[in-house]
């Protein structure tokens, strides 16, 4: 069975850096791409973008470019988003999507708090 | 910027039927952009309950199915139970990125 756990909360200030991960189970993360996703307070799913774990190819959305960075880590099967010069419209639910069986496993989310 | 526009919100009644849409406005809905639909409930995770148009995972209760209707992709419901009121995503693939629709609340009663 596959699950994601991602890590806990983040309360970071205004301009500071944050990572989140997602370790999988289940299956080898380098078969399928790693998608995240932001769910801001009260608002709908947003896409950030994905990383195909095999080459560590990339794709972001682009109200993200130039302040997101998708990695893999295939060895501890480990995805991480990190999101740079943070202002409090960055405060959300932010969720890992495996692309395994046809986005059938979702993270538990990891609230990340701008906050000054 | 590509959107993807669905109903913000429905009301069906117990029992009955309700299609939810999503449009996207490079023009017509079709295979090629993979529309999934996910379910969201207050306080939980996502979970996706339609991938590629059609297709349901295990856990998809038999009443949901997926289509494309016209130049938009489609959920319908039928048979909808109380524990059918939720949020409803699309999602759909544009060459390489992807994007969610608003959102349609579905409310039962």
């Amino acid at each position: 069975e596959v699950h994601l756990v991602q890590s806990g909360a983040e309360v970071k200030k205004p301009g500071a850096t944050v990572k989140i991960s997602c370790q999988v189970s289940g299956y080898r993360l380098i078969d399928y791409h790693m998608h995240w996703v932001k769910q801001a307070p009260g608002k709908g799913l947003e896409w950030v973008g994905l990383v195909d774990p095999e080459d560590g190819t990339t794709e972001y959305a682009e109200k993200f470019q130039g302040r997101i960075t998708i990695t893999a880590d295939t060895s501890t099967d480990t995805a991480y988003m990190e999101l740079s010069s943070l202002r409090s419209e960055d405060t959300a639910l932010y969720y890992c999507l495996t692309a395994a069986h046809y986005f059938g496993s979702w993270g538990q989310g990891t609230l990340v708090t701008v906050f000054s | 910027q590509t959107v993807v526009t669905q109903e913000p919100s429905l009301t069906v009644s117990p029992g009955g039927t309700v299609t939810l849409t999503c449009a996207s406005s490079t023009g017509a809905v079709t295979s090629a952009y993979f529309p999934n639909w996910i379910q969201q409930k207050p306080g939980q995770a996502p979970r996706t309950l339609i991938y590629s148009t059609t297709n349901k995972h295990s856990w998809t209760p038999a009443r949901f199915s997926g289509s494309l209707l016209g130049d938009k992709a489609a959920l319908t419901l039928s048979g909808v139970q109380p524990e059918d009121e939720a949020e409803y995503y699309c999602l759909l693939y544009y060459s390489g990125a992807w994007v969610f629709g608003g959102g349609t609340k579905l409310t039962v009663l």
